[in-house]
């Protein structure tokens, strides 16, 4: 059963262009999410997070929407460049306090971006 | 910032034989461990969840008999693949955390090929 959804297996984007990645959930109760990027044979490494109390968190050239009422996320990156190309995994989890919760990933996109 | 030192970053073992893959947080004190576990283009799945002094958690379908979790100390969790078969082939990951304050620390994988 796959809480987070990533429909889109890869993406092709020309260098300076934005990206955009999707993420879908089904939990209601997920009120943290992630991004982050991975290369073959290496950890994620966490690129930006937002929390459910906001619809926008903008770091650099990333940033990340939420929207509740969809059950959606996106994460934009603009401009594109090659060394973005990656696979974008993203991620959420349900939270008690402080304590944080297991994540649950989708299955990720494989960005391609090219000169 | 936080790091996660995850050894081996890859192993090759023997059917039959046992693995032990450890992952050290560096600089600070990590409550909770997350161990993963990623197929070839698939999602990181999550195998168990260990807090510090406590047994692990392990989720549905994983044998705790098979994948040994030991969460000792709070800066070192390890996991023991025991009388691994190659199907146990994969790419592990152990992912750290302190609370909600300090996100999500990944390790950078153990890749096992069991022969």
């Amino acid at each position: 059963d796959q809480q987070v959804k990533q429909n889109s297996p890869s993406l092709s984007v020309q260098e300076g262009r934005i990206s955009i990645l999707n993420c879908d959930y089904t939990n209601s109760m997920f009120d943290y999410f992630l991004w982050y990027k991975k290369y073959p044979a290496e950890g994620p490494t966490f690129l930006i997070s937002i929390s459910s109390i906001k619809d926008k968190n903008e770091d650099g050239r990333f940033t990340v929407f939420l929207n509740k009422s969809a059950k959606h996320l996106s994460l934009h990156i603009v401009p594109s460049q090659p060394g973005d190309s990656a696979v974008y995994f993203c991620a959420a989890s349900a939270n008690r306090g402080s304590t944080l919760g297991r994540l649950y990933f989708g299955r990720g996109t494989q960005l391609t971006v090219w000169p | 910032g936080a790091v996660v030192s995850q050894h081996p970053s890859r192993v090759i073992c023997k059917s039959g034989t046992s693995v032990k893959i450890e992952c050290r947080s560096l600089d600070f004190q990590a409550t909770t461990m997350f161990w993963y576990r990623q197929f070839p283009k698939q999602s990181l799945m999550l195998m168990a969840t260990s807090n510090e002094g406590s047994k692990a958690t392990y989720e549905q379908g994983v044998e705790k008999d098979k994948f040994l979790i030991n969460h000792a100390s709070l800066t070192l969790s390890t996991l023991t693949v025991t009388s691994a078969h190659p199907e146990d082939s994969s790419f592990y990951i152990c992912s750290a955390t302190s609370g909600v304050l300090y996100g999500y620390t990944f390790g950078s994988g153990t890749r096992l090929t069991v022969v």
